[in-house]
């Protein structure tokens, strides 16, 4: 697609539910990378993945959070039982992989944990 | 000490002002250099990249003092629509991990 396609925009779930959030990154984008995002506060590195070698994982807060990418195409982000400090956006990017490492952003998914 | 630090703001700045922003970075070998800005309840986007012999994009100018470890960013005439807040993000160099850390941002504020 023209950019990074992420769903859903809006998420409200009950604490202890599980939630999945999804990205889709750009065509060609052999990277990609989730961070979050808390209201007022930076971004916070969670997982990257880089074609077919094992993610970087070193960012999960948790083993409530695990992510998923097939090939080089979409991720699927986790969260098991999930927490109010979990309310945040969740921002996924893309970006070929080169020495300028250029990242494009989808719009987000703001989840909100009742 | 943080990999990438900003002064967070506010910066309260009139039209027409200019206004320059500084970002510190711990990690020495560090390769790649941008500025990003991000509005209000979007995404962040590519502003522009800091290159080691500086670098101006109309308003904007980027400069990086690897001595020093710090890059900046120079906007003059500020417009309203500049009001946002300005990311400053580091790359490590290539080979080993290519996950960029971002600062927390600094905000700016531009008024009539």
């Amino acid at each position: 697609g023209a950019g990074v396609s992420q769903s859903p925009s809006n998420k409200v779930t009950e604490k202890g539910k599980d939630v999945e959030l999804r990205c889709d990154p750009i065509s060609g984008h052999t990277a990609l990378y989730w961070y979050r995002q808390r209201l007022g506060q930076g971004l916070e590195f969670l997982i990257y993945f880089q074609g077919n070698s094992a993610p970087d994982k070193s960012g999960l807060p948790s083993d409530r959070f695990s992510a998923e990418r097939t090939g080089e195409s979409v991720s699927t982000l986790t969260i098991q039982r999930t927490q109010q400090e979990d309310s945040a956006v969740y921002l996924c990017a893309s970006s070929f992989l080169t020495g300028a490492n250029v990242l494009t952003f989808g719009a987000g998914s703001r989840l909100t944990v009742l | 000490r943080k990999e990438v630090e900003q002064d967070p703001g506010p910066f309260n700045v009139p039209e027409g002002a200019t206004v320059a922003f500084n970002c510190t970075y711990s990690n020495s070998a560090s390769q790649s250099f941008f500025w990003y800005r991000q509005d209000c309840r979007k995404e962040p986007k590519l502003l522009m990249s800091v290159y080691s012999s500086g670098n101006e994009d109309g308003r904007f100018t980027a400069q990086l003092n690897r001595a020093s470890q710090y890059i900046s960013l120079l906007i003059r005439d500020s417009k309203l629509s500049d009001s946002a807040t300005y990311l400053c993000v580091v790359s490590p160099s290539t080979g080993g991990s290519y996950i960029p850390t971002f600062g927390r941002g600094t905000s700016l504020i531009v008024h009539p």
